[in-house]
């Protein structure tokens, strides 16, 4: 069974620019949350979508958006980028109704200069 | 606000000793707990999670200890071997989640395990 996809892997980008993430999940998994992990601030939720909707939102300005499409693999974009962005960005599927156990993809090192 | 805390950034153990993780939090509301292990370049690995109704649970050489009055679990690894060495993180979720989101996840604490 193959677990969670994210490309790319890496990506350096420009302040004021702006960048889309992907994800796809574990299949059959309809649930998907996004995090960002920064040195010294661990993980921080994202968001979650489930079935083409978002679910849930964490502490993040506008400028981090996302969605998920009907087979349940799901985009981030962040606009006007900053250095601040600079991150790992983790994408997380899980199944409906399970305990909220994780299950985590490679990730996407985003570098901003 | 870091509700989530693990206060040891990293743990040296020799192999075959225990390692002790440990995690406190400071949301009452919180009621399930997991672990989970981080090797470099990769996505954070599930390991080991408890329910508040529970204080101890057991997988193997992995326990989790949560003491609710004070607010505190751990991760015990007995014995220790050089491939747990890795970066850990404690994770919280609460009654509002559905499926994995909004988890609110410590700082992580760094393993070295000596051979």
């Amino acid at each position: 069974k193959a677990g969670v996809t994210q490309t790319p892997r890496y990506l350096i980008k420009t302040r004021g620019q702006q960048v889309t993430l992907s994800c796809s999940p574990i299949s059959g998994h309809r649930s998907v949350s996004w995090y960002q992990q920064t040195p010294g601030q661990g993980l921080q939720f994202l968001f979650e979508y489930f079935s083409e909707t978002q679910r849930n939102k964490g502490n993040f300005p506008g400028r981090f958006s996302g969605r998920q499409f009907s087979n349940s693999r799901s985009e981030m974009n962040v606009s006007t980028l900053e250095l601040g962005d600079s991150a790992l960005y983790l994408c997380a599927s899980s199944f409906q109704g399970a305990a909220p156990e994780a299950f985590f993809g490679q990730g996407t090192r985003l570098t901003v200069v | 606000d870091q509700q989530v805390k693990q206060n040891s950034p990293s743990l040296s153990v020799q192999e075959g000793r225990i390692s002790i993780l440990n995690c406190d939090y400071t949301n009452s509301m919180f009621d399930y707990f997991l672990w989970y292990k981080k090797y470099p370049a990769e996505g954070p690995t599930f390991l080991i999670s408890i329910s508040s109704i529970k204080d101890k649970n057991e997988d193997g050489r992995f326990t989790v200890f949560l003491n609710k009055s004070a607010k505190h679990l751990s991760l015990h690894i007995v014995p220790s071997q050089p491939g747990d060495s890795a970066v850990y993180f404690c994770a919280a979720s609460g009654p509002w989640a559905t499926g994995a989101n909004n988890l609110f996840f410590g700082t992580g604490t760094r393993l070295t395990v000596i051979p």
